[in-house]
């Protein structure tokens, strides 16, 4: 039992280009979010899935956009990266019905 | 939409003295209350968690009360030791049509000395 786990944990991009971050859960958990965490700012939401094919916004969405075509899956996709998207984006995941949400290890983007 | 303020953004201890870390939210709404840990390069992860019909609860070293009519809520933690020296922060649940959704403090940074 991986818990929820990140792809990649580190990425250097240059202006302009796209990625993809991969979230994947192992406990059959139907909701799941991407928060991003800059310095003495938190953690801020920027998009969430209820379910499986379901994606919402979230407090910073600009700039990004997810999806959810497997339950255990939540992709974050930057279309043309810029250096604000400069950040650490956190996954998370948590049953339904439960309120307690569960953090991946973190992914260390630099957008150049 | 909600919002959550955190205070001290920075608190240093002496190692068995005690640190307290408050919070107050926006959203008379909100009914559950998390508190995560997130020591350097780690994840966050749940400490300990309240909710809104519960006025305090404890864990070994640390405690949270909740003070729904003033709108905030703290974080206790006693006898601190090295290993407590983290991130801290609070968070508050809006729940909506869709999903719950976490709102969180700026975080604390707390150090405890020797």
């Amino acid at each position: 039992n991986a818990g929820v786990t990140q792809t990649p944990k580190f990425r250097v991009l240059k202006t302009g280009q796209s990625m993809t971050l991969l979230c994947a859960q192992d406990m059959n958990h139907e909701y799941m979010y991407w928060y991003r965490q800059d310095p003495g700012m938190g953690l801020r939401l920027i998009h969430y899935s209820v379910g499986e094919g379901t994606t919402a916004k979230g407090e910073v969405p600009d700039g990004y956009n997810v999806s959810r075509l497997k339950k255990q899956n939540f992709l974050l996709g930057l279309e043309s990266a810029a250096p604000s998207q400069t950040s650490v984006y956190f996954c998370a995941s948590r049953a339904s019905g439960v309120e307690t949400q569960y953090f991946g290890p973190g992914t260390r983007l630099l957008v150049l | 939409g909600e919002n959550v303020e955190q205070h001290p953004s920075t608190l240093s201890v002496q190692e068995g003295d005690s640190a307290v870390i408050k919070c107050t939210y926006s959203d008379s709404a909100s009914n559950y209350f998390p508190w995560y840990k997130q020591e350097l390069g780690k994840r966050p992860q749940l400490i300990i968690d309240i909710r809104s019909n519960v006025g305090e609860k404890k864990d070994q070293r640390i405690a949270v009360t909740l003070n729904k009519t003033a709108k905030h809520f703290s974080l206790h933690i006693t006898e601190t030791q090295p290993e407590d020296s983290a991130v801290y922060f609070c968070a508050a649940l809006i729940l909506t049509g869709g999903g719950n959704k976490l709102t969180f403090g700026t975080g604390t940074q707390l150090k405890v000395e020797l």
